[in-house]
């Protein structure tokens, strides 16, 4: 089964600071994930990425996935209190019908004002 | 509004209790999707349905049975649970086949006592 490791696996910051979180894969990502969750909440969908080299940005955050496919990374620029929460990156594809997802543990982001 | 609704949002019960978990989207999504949120712990996919049928069942207790009535509604019934059972329950949506990814609801987070 692929298991995905992410790290820090939490992190406080200033705001205005830049961060980077990581995603690392013991398989090849076919499709890789990026959800954030507020503390006792649902996942929210912020991107997918599926090839190497692919680079993805929504306002303040890019996500990347380098070019093997095996480690992805999630960079915020200028760090905001509404940033904070757990992002957990997911890895998955077509399962023969239905999509399968599995997940990182999550990194916890605190934002401080 | 995230598409999928989750109701409850907290539920305590006893052991011997009987409770159902519902899930109700309106994407126009053919497959559904429960996953256990524990601490600490990365989400862990108990049940898949798509369309209706039920294609996965991660070796779950049989304490904790599903019901997919249509593609648009989802069940997790639950009954004699143990406190080990404590978590965020959530349910998610996508369409069968592809990499689009899933649309969470916003969890149940259910206490055994």
């Amino acid at each position: 089964s692929q298991e995905l490791e992410q790290s820090p696996q939490s992190l406080i910051v200033q705001e205005g600071k830049n961060l980077t979180i990581n995603c690392t894969s013991s398989k090849t990502l076919y499709g890789l994930y990026w959800y954030k969750q507020k503390y006792g909440e649902g996942l929210i969908f912020l991107m997918m990425l599926q090839k190497g080299g692919e680079e993805k940005s929504h306002e303040k955050i890019t996500a990347k996935l380098d070019e093997k496919k095996q480690q992805s990374s999630l960079h915020i620029t200028a760090s905001q209190p509404s940033h904070a929460g757990i992002y957990l990156c997911g890895a998955g594809g077509d399962s023969g019908g239905y999509q399968k997802v599995t997940f990182g543990i999550g990194t916890k982001l605190q934002v401080i004002p | 509004e995230t598409g999928v609704t989750q109701t409850p949002r907290h539920l305590v019960m006893g052991m011997t209790n009987k409770k159902s978990l519902k899930c109700e989207q309106h994407l126009g999504h053919n497959a559904m999707y429960w996953y256990k949120q524990s601490a600490k712990k990365p989400l862990e996919l108990m049940f898949v349905y798509n369309f209706k049928e039920q294609t996965e069942n991660n070796s779950v207790p049989s304490r904790f049975s599903p019901e997919c009535p249509n593609s648009s509604h989802l069940f997790l019934h639950l009954h004699t649970l143990q406190p080990e059972d404590s978590a965020l329950y959530l349910c998610a949506s996508s369409h069968t086949g592809g990499v689009a990814g899933y649309t969470f609801g916003s969890g149940t987070r259910l206490t055994v006592v």
